[in-house]
């Protein structure tokens, strides 16, 4: 399969746990964004990575959210001292340029519940 | 800040009843608008890219047109399997898409 892959599909948390969500992009791709989709919104951006590089982390929460993409391995995006707001289907995608104009794949996402 | 609206939020269609599907947006410098579609447990599936007014792409039953302000997905004849949601998205100046919340289509047999 050499679409983009997330893992886990299902995470449950409790509060004050920490949540690790991963992402490996489609084979060639080197340009990683993640996406948060709460239930009866739309899908808003977080976080633009390039290998070991955090390009653009407007959209992500600025306390208990942090997001990598190291040389080697998958990105990740980690959220610490989870709380009950945090529940949402997180998905990343991926492209092979720098060019909004060019599509982006996505994951099937990581379910995140916190109990 | 770039926004985009879809219209309706939900359809419902006998099969073979064509329709279409509205996304109407704002954007400065618009370097791209999207079509994906996205079933229930799933992450959105590409389906079009559309870059200047006037531009049409086809692909099966699926039709999207484009003006300055806003795009259509025109679905001719659908089928129960086109049922799903349908996310529309602008590129815009900076790295992000910024997605509508989508229309919910669902095609009764």
């Amino acid at each position: 399969n050499a679409g983009v892959m997330q893992n886990p599909r299902h995470l449950v948390r409790r509060r004050g746990q920490e949540a690790r969500l991963r992402c490996s992009p489609m084979k060639g791709h080197s340009h990683v964004y993640w996406y948060r989709q709460l239930p009866e919104e739309g899908l808003k951006f977080m976080v633009y990575l390039q290998k070991e590089n955090i390009i653009d982390e407007s959209g992500m929460p600025k306390e208990r959210f942090s997001a990598e993409f190291p040389k080697e391995g998958p990105s990740i995006l980690r959220i610490q001292q989870v709380v009950r707001g945090d529940s949402a289907a997180y998905f990343c995608a991926s492209s092979s340029t720098t060019d909004v104009g060019q599509p982006q794949h996505f994951g099937d996402g990581t379910r995140l519940s916190i109990l | 800040e770039d926004q985009v609206t879809q219209s309706p939020e939900a359809l419902r269609l006998q099969e073979g009843e064509s329709s279409s599907l509205n996304c109407s947006y704002t954007v400065s410098g618009l370097r791209g608008l999207f079509w994906y579609r996205q079933d229930p447990g799933k992450g959105p599936e590409f389906l079009f890219t559309l870059y200047s007014a006037g531009e049409e792409k086809e692909k099966e039953r699926l039709k999207a047109t484009l003006t300055k302000k806003e795009s259509f997905l025109h679905i001719t004849a659908p089928k129960p399997e086109d049922s799903a949601t349908y996310l529309c998205a602008v590129g815009g100046s900076n790295y992000k898409l910024t997605f509508g919340k989508g229309t919910l289509l669902t095609v009764n047999p």
